[in-house]
């Protein structure tokens, strides 16, 4: 069964930094990995989608990178703003099914 | 991209009623799934719901308690049955628009759900 963990849980950081957060699975055989950034009240949105056979993706300030036989995967932040806060979350699909296994999220804080 | 509402946003329900919550997408779609993210828990999926078929549900759900309708390709309910506290959550609707490594999965805005 897959297991998807995040870390850490929560973490807070002043405005201008640059930030990276950490998602590891357990099972390697996966489909694609995405990042999702959840705000209270507006559900997730999809950040960045990395296929098994990628290294990395990046969209702006943000930039993700994949490294499937460890089964690890980071999301970097560049410059962070306070409109970053919100909590992360990493999901795989395995091979071929559309459901996602989801780890329990990163809650980020920036201050200004 | 896709467009998904619910309805309701938020309810607050007495311990053994039902409550149904309603997912709509502005476009066609085959599947619909249904997640549930506990106080502090991950995302859970629930069920796939599939137009025209019976639901499939994940082990730990059952039909009984979460009972889900899927009339068109567009829309899909789901039943939470004689509720507990246990059942506060927040439940989302979500589907996958394609059918390869790039397909990307979108989400309504999640209805929360207290149950007293």
């Amino acid at each position: 069964k897959q297991e998807v963990t995040q870390i850490p849980a929560a973490l807070s950081v002043p405005e201008g930094e640059n930030l990276v957060l950490n998602c590891s699975f357990t099972d390697s055989a996966i489909y694609n990995l995405q990042w999702f950034r959840q705000d209270p009240g507006k559900g997730l949105t999809s950040l960045l989608l990395i296929q098994s056979s990628q290294r990395e993706q990046t969209s702006g300030r943000l930039n993700a990178s994949l490294d499937k036989s460890s089964g690890r995967s980071t999301l970097y932040i560049a410059a962070s703003q306070p409109g970053d806060s919100a909590t992360y979350l990493c999901a795989v699909t395995n091979s071929g099914y559309s459901t996602l296994t989801f780890g329990k999220g990163t809650m980020l804080l920036v201050s200004p | 991209s896709a467009v998904i509402s619910q309805k309701p946003s938020r309810d607050i329900c007495q311990r053994g009623t039902s409550l149904t919550i309603q997912c709509q997408v502005d476009s066609q779609v085959t599947m619909m799934f249904w997640y549930r993210q506990q106080p502090g828990q991950s995302l859970t999926l629930i069920a796939t719901a599939n137009q025209g078929s019976e639901a499939t549900y994940e082990s730990g759900f059952v039909i009984d308690k979460f009972p889900i309708s899927r009339p068109n390709l567009t829309f899909s309910t789901l039943t939470v049955s004689n509720m507990s506290p246990e059942d506060s959550s927040i439940y989302l609707c979500s589907v996958t628009l394609g059918t390869g490594p790039t397909d990307t999965q979108y989400f309504g805005p999640g209805t929360r759900l207290t149950v007293l």
